[in-house]
């Protein structure tokens, strides 16, 4: 099992650009979710899955769009990329009944 | 709104001592606790879980307690290693596995 992945580790955007992180996971988890971590601020929930088709919003959701199509995947959006968004992003899954969480490598974003 | 206060906030101790970090929440209405390291420039490695029926789990040199009806929980790591030295963040579960985390306690052990 490859576990959680993330695509790309790093990416340098421009204020306005738009982009799509990419997640994945092989563990058949109904549960997936994105955070971001700011230094000072610790990891904060961006949006989250509790399977396919069926999303929701979490602390810091403004920025941000997600969907979730199938059972292994779960983009993040930015649909405006702003200098605020600058911050490293973590994809994380877990299973109904465990709730272990296993946490992607991470991507470092920033924004000019 | 759940908030979660690890203390203290960095650590500096020398090889083989006992150490004890701490964390606090303030909605006692959680599913479960976790602990977790992170290395720097790296992702989350889960450490323990605690249910939140459970009053504590342990892994190796590793011990997290919880007191829910209080609020907090204790990682307590025996006899402290360099390869130890890392952040150390706790987190509830306060529903599908959608996680509340602690601003992190950094530690150094020293040869």
């Amino acid at each position: 099992n490859a576990g959680v992945t993330q695509t790309p580790k790093f990416q340098v955007l421009k204020t306005g650009q738009s982009m799509t992180l990419q997640c994945a996971q092989d563990m058949n988890h109904e549960y997936m979710s994105w955070y971001r971590q700011d230094p000072g601020m610790g990891l904060r929930l961006i949006h989250y899955s509790v399977g396919a088709g069926i999303t929701d919003q979490g602390e810091v959701p403004n920025g941000y769009n997600v969907s979730r199509s199938t059972t292994e995947d779960f983009p993040l959006r930015l649909l405006s990329a702003a200098p605020s968004q600058t911050s490293v992003y973590f994809c994380a899954s877990g299973e109904q009944g465990t709730d272990t969480q296993y946490f992607g490598p991470g991507t470092r974003l920033t924004v000019l | 709104k759940q908030e979660v206060t690890q203390i203290p906030a960095a650590l500096s101790v020398p090889e083989g001592e006992n150490l004890v970090l701490n964390c606090s929440f303030t909605d006692s209405a959680i599913y479960n606790l976790q602990w977790f390291r992170q290395d720097p420039g790296k992702g989350l490695t889960s450490l323990l879980l605690i249910q939140s029926s459970q009053r504590e789990q342990t892994s190796g040199r590793l011990n997290a307690s919880l007191d829910k009806s209080s609020g907090r929980s204790t990682l307590y790591i025996a006899a402290s290693q360099p390869g130890d030295s890392a952040t150390y963040l706790c987190a509830v579960n306060v529903g599908y596995s959608t996680l509340t985390f602690g601003k992190g306690t950094m530690l150094l052990v020293s040869p």
